[in-house]
């Protein structure tokens, strides 16, 4: 079956450190898209990107990094620089960046600071 | 002002109930909207796309007033399976690629 997976789903991470979250998607998806959710928050968009070795800043790109070699992979770091790092992350990936399509998700990865 | 803006709730109903949850967008050249359902610690899921003229999906249904940048969800016959948080998507159209923005969610628990 087609989807997304996220790993690993939960993670601690040190002060100081940086951390990657993999996202891999195998439904021949050209967009995807990485969003954080706090408690009682909407999704709040991180980095997007629409093809291949090409990717865009979201609202809150300060303190993480991305990166887009395969059509499969969109890996996202979580670096020393991100203050508040702890939170619910969350991989998405569409069709199409054009046009009326929802987002498929991962099942997400809580980043807990220890 | 949020882009979209949802009551939290929550809306706590008898199963059998019909419920209604609204929400509003800024964004006039918003185009494609959406209904997502939550449930807890777990991903969000497309429950419907919403279209200009009404649809439905089974007890679902959805509703768009593009002149009150107002859009709604009604959910016919409430089962204790409903209980979740639904989340009201609109798109942000950037040099013609769509992002989607969330709203917060409304929680809803459907009581036996």
């Amino acid at each position: 079956d087609g989807g997304i997976t996220q790993s690993p789903k939960y993670l601690f991470r040190k002060e100081g450190q940086n951390v990657t979250l993999s996202c891999e998607q195998n439904l021949n998806h050209d967009a995807m898209y990485w969003y954080r959710q706090d408690p009682g928050q909407g999704l709040r968009l991180i980095y997007y990107s629409q093809i291949v070795n090409d990717f865009q800043k979201g609202d809150i790109a300060e303190g993480y990094s991305v990166s887009r070699e395969k059509k499969e992979s969109f890996p996202l770091t979580v670096t020393s620089a991100q203050k508040n790092p702890t939170a619910f992350y969350l991989c998405a990936s569409s069709d199409s960046g054009q046009g009326n399509y929802g987002y498929t998700f991962g099942s997400g990865t809580r980043l807990t600071v220890v | 002002r949020k882009e979209v803006e949802q009551d939290p709730g929550p809306f706590n109903v008898p199963e059998g109930a019909t419920v209604a949850f609204n929400c509003t967008y800024s964004n006039s050249a918003s185009q494609s909207f959406f209904w997502y359902r939550q449930d807890c610690r777990k991903e969000p899921k497309l429950l419907m796309s919403v279209y200009s003229s009404g649809n439905e999906d089974g007890r679902f249904t959805a509703q768009l007033n593009r002149a009150s940048q107002y859009i709604s969800l009604l959910i016919r016959d409430s089962k204790l399976s409903d209980s979740a948080t639904y989340l009201c998507v609109v798109n942000r159209r950037n040099t013609g690629f769509q992002k989607l923005v969330f709203g917060t969610g409304t929680r809803l628990l459907v009581s036996p």
